[in-house]
This record gives C-alpha cells, sequence and structure tokens, in this order.
C-alpha cells in the first residue's frame, strides 16, 4: 500500500500569504493520479488538484500543484479567509490512499 | 446540477447492519465508477470499494472483505452500500463519489453512528 505523508501538520498564516503544503509517498506515483482535497467542518471534501496540476472546475488560480516521483505540493497563494481549511492528498494509481491531511488555520 | 444525494443519519446497536443509499442526477449514472470512502470523527478519509452502475461489478478494500455490500439500481439512479456486523469503530460519515477527474462529485455524507 502506498503511504501518503503530509507536512506540516498544521500551518497557522496570515490572509494573503502564501502556503505550501507538502505530500510525500513511500513509493513512486505517476503525475497522473495524485488530486488534492479541501474539507471545511461539516462538509464533504472538495476536489482542488487532479493528475498533480490541473484545476477542477471553478478552482480559483491562487491554487496551484507541482511534483513529480514522491514529493508533490500544494500552493496558495494570496490566501483568502474561506481558504482556512484541512486539505488532503490522495493517490488513486495503486488503490487509493488518503494523506492524513494539514489543517491550515488562521495565524 | 451533477450531484449525489445521500440518505440520512443512522443510529444502530452493535452487530446491526446498516444500508445508505446515494442517488445520482445531472449525469449519465452508468458511465462512472461509484465510490465510497468514511471518515471517522476527527480522521481522515478511507477508501472502502467501488461499484460500477452498468456492470454491476465491485471491488471492496481488504479490510472490508465479508462485511460490505455495493450494490445498485439503474433505473433510479441509486447507489447502496450495506455494512453488516457493526461495532463502535464503524461510527463514521459514509460517502459516495464519483470517479471522474479523480473524485471529482461527492454525497453530502452519511452520519452512522453505532451505539449500545
Amino acid at each position: 500500500e502506498i503511504v501518503l505523508t503530509q507536512s506540516p501538520g498544521t500551518l497557522s498564516l496570515s490572509p494573503g500569504e502564501r502556503a505550501t503544503l507538502s505530500c510525500r509517498a513511500s513509493q513512486t506515483v505517476s503525475s497522473s493520479y495524485l488530486a488534492w482535497y479541501q474539507q471545511k467542518p461539516g462538509q464533504a471534501p472538495r476536489l482542488l488538484i487532479f493528475g498533480t496540476s490541473s484545476r477542477a472546475t471553478g478552482i480559483p488560480d491562487r491554487f496551484s500543484g507541482s511534483g513529480s516521483g514522491t514529493d508533490f505540493t500544494l500552493t496558495i497563494t494570496r490566501l483568502e479567509p474561506e481558504d482556512f481549511a484541512v486539505y488532503y492528498c490522495l493517490q488513486y494509481v495503486s488503490s487509493y490512499t488518503f494523506g492524513q491531511g494539514t489543517k491550515l488555520e488562521i495565524k | 446540477q451533477v450531484q449525489l444525494v445521500q440518505s440520512g443519519a443512522e443510529v444502530k446497536k452493535p452487530g446491526a447492519s446498516v444500508k445508505v443509499s446515494c442517488n445520482a442526477s445531472g449525469y449519465t449514472f452508468t458511465s462512472y465508477y461509484l465510490h465510497w470512502m468514511r471518515q471517522a470523527p476527527g480522521q481522515g478519509l478511507e477508501w472502502m470499494g467501488w461499484i460500477h452502475p452498468n456492470s454491476g461489478g465491485t471491488n471492496y478494500a481488504q479490510k472490508y472483505q465479508g462485511r460490505v455490500t455495493m450494490t445498485r439500481d439503474t433505473p433510479i439512479s441509486t447507489a447502496y452500500m450495506e455494512l453488516t456486523r457493526l461495532i463502535s469503530d464503524d461510527t463514521a460519515v459514509y460517502y459516495c463519489t464519483r470517479r471522474g477527474d479523480a473524485f471529482d462529485i461527492w454525497g453530502h455524507g452519511t452520519m452512522v453512528t453505532v451505539s449500545p
């Protein structure tokens, strides 16, 4: 099973700042099968990025994804108040596993 | 619009079974795999399995083999997930989700509480 490890566990930033979230895989993941989700309390996850770097429908361009091999990154430029949430990475090349999540909180 | 609407919250006793429904609308139900995930309180997301609505074919995570059954009723565009022999650790929100670009459409979730 591919294990995804996200860091940091919690990220404290202010609106307007840049957020960089990391997702490291225990083995190589094809870049076609790495996605990122945002989840707010009491809500279902929302797809942000699929195929490492493709934005889902309706996702603002301040969200971007990058990476390859075992290291992937979600970057949010110019944080908006609505961006504070928990973020999960997902690999869907070998079964399906999620990272444990990064909580992005307001500083 | 494209959406998945799930059945309401359930409270069950240990040892019982629960069946959660997921009704699809706004797209061709038979064209996309339908997956089920769960999320225990304060925890992360866990994949349980999928069903292909066209063929009825299924694939379950090893952890749930023998306890989970995924079915569908194609004329009403509805998928079902039944989990048997419930224990307290099965207390979670259960989600259905469409496999489009990754998992692109999610149901709102169904809270299942297992309590004596």
